[in-house]
């Protein structure tokens, strides 16, 4: 079985530029959260969604949102990026709303230059 | 919020026991998760307590107080390849977990 899925793998953008992250969970997953992770440091919670609809918001601007697909899917976008969005955007799946025990794909490392 | 706190960076000699620490400070806990984190790699689950006490998996024990908002994870039988990261987590409400800022436990021949 395929586990969580993320891309791109890699991305360099642009300072104010937008950018769209992708993750598939596991088949069966209903609920997809976001985490960013900062080198040296623990992730930090974005976005949860279970069953298309946002359940859980961390202390991130409204230029990132965020948002979950019928087939569970999810993308996070960020919009005007800036120098201090370059991190490791972790997407991380459970069969339900569980509150533990997440499988995290291998994330998206986002470099703005 | 929530804020956890564990030592930076661990070493230990292969075969050996190892504990890692956490506190934490929070509000709305439900409980404390333990994931591992290899270089470049995707953090792995590894161990949950919800209620006060030892949860034993294989060589990995995880330990709650709630009382002394704290707990530990205990590697025992260390291996070269348990050289990684390891985060705790406290789990709240809407399926988010604050992550502390990681340990980093070498492992020594």
């Amino acid at each position: 079985d395929a586990g969580v899925t993320q891309s791109p793998t890699h991305l360099i953008k642009t300072r104010g530029q937008h950018v769209t992250l992708r993750c598939s969970p596991i088949s069966g997953h209903k609920s997809v959260s976001w985490y960013q992770q900062v080198l040296g440091q623990g992730p930090q919670f974005i976005f949860q969604y279970y069953e298309k609809e946002e359940r859980g918001r961390g202390n991130f601007p409204d230029r990132f949102s965020a948002r979950q697909f019928p087939n569970y899917s999810s993308e996070l976008n960020v919009n005007a990026l800036l120098l201090g969005d370059s991190a490791l955007y972790l997407c991380a799946s459970s069969p339900d709303r569980e509150i533990y025990g997440y499988t995290f794909g291998s994330g998206t490392r986002l470099t703005v230059v | 919020g929530q804020s956890l706190e564990q030592p930076s960076e661990v070493t230990a000699v292969e075969g050996a026991i190892v504990q890692i620490n956490c506190t934490y400070q929070t509000s709305g806990f439900y409980g404390l998760s333990w994931y591992q984190q290899h270089d470049g790699g995707a953090p792995t689950f590894l161990s949950y307590n919800a209620l006060d006490g030892l949860e034993e998996t294989g060589r990995f024990s995880s330990f709650l107080s709630r009382s002394d908002s704290y707990g530990y994870l205990l590697l025992q039988e260390l291996q070269m390849k348990d050289s990684a990261s390891y985060f705790c987590a406290g789990a709240s409400r809407a399926g988010k977990s604050t992550f502390g800022d990681g340990t980093t436990l070498t492992v020594k021949p």
